[in-house]
């Protein structure tokens, strides 16, 4: 089993609509939990990160962590077409310092496609 | 003020041969790290150097190697490459939280 699963997808949504894209993990020990966006033949770029339960804002998104259920989900709101990228959740066991022993561990990575 | 910058973009090699890989971290950033995004794979920890030092090391075989220079930047050596070795390596960089990706080296082992 995968410490981090993430659905592949391909999601297909139309202009405006909300998207949710979601992650599961098995490691009760991520304490960091990120979301990147990755466009196509580019690295990474984060979007948000997160040390808690709980919902943080930016802008459109909206990143919501559940450690209990061991559930991080992000919320994109009136999607537009350059969103349209593979995103991918990562996350981090962090030590005493609140460093990250350098590793993530990342999801999959799901393939979003916001249509005119 | 500049991404981190990895060098070159494509490489193509012969199995059996030796691959290595550049980057240069944003200034002020002292830590590198590298990743592998393989087809299937996802993204992959590979290693971690900071202030010239390996700090930490993912499940990868001794033939994935690299160093860090007083400048912080960072070469990564893949020895005795073999056909699954073609992927894309991602370099980064951080200054505490959230790292700042390149936009890679794609590397094809034929």
């Amino acid at each position: 089993q995968k410490e981090v699963e993430q659905d592949p997808g391909p999601l297909s949504v139309p202009e405006g609509a909300i998207v949710s894209l979601n992650c599961t993990y098995s490691n009760s020990a991520f304490q960091y939990f990120m979301w990147y966006r990755q466009y196509s033949r580019k690295g990474p770029e984060l979007l948000m990160y997160t040390y808690s339960s709980g919902n943080k804002e930016d802008g459109r998104f909206t990143a919501q962590v559940d450690k209990s259920s061991k559930y991080i989900s992000l919320f994109i709101r009136d999607s537009q077409p350059s969103d349209s990228a593979t995103y991918l959740c990562a996350m981090s066991v962090l030590n005493a310092g609140g460093t990250s022993y350098g590793k993530l561990t990342f999801g999959q990575g799901t393939i979003l496609t916001v249509h005119p | 003020e500049a991404g981190v910058t990895q060098s070159p973009t494509h490489l193509i090699k012969t199995r059996g041969q030796q691959a290595t890989l550049r980057c240069s971290p944003i200034s002020g950033h002292t830590s590198v790290y590298w990743y592998q995004q393989a087809l299937g794979l996802g993204l992959q920890f590979l290693l971690w150097y900071d202030e010239g030092e390996e700090r930490n090391r993912g499940n990868f075989p001794p033939r994935f190697s690299g160093r860090q220079f007083p400048n912080y930047s960072s070469e990564l050596n893949v020895n005795a490459l073999e056909l699954e070795d073609s992927a894309l390596y991602l370099c980064a960089s951080s200054k505490g939280y959230g790292y700042t990706f390149g936009s890679g080296t794609r590397l094809t082992v034929v």
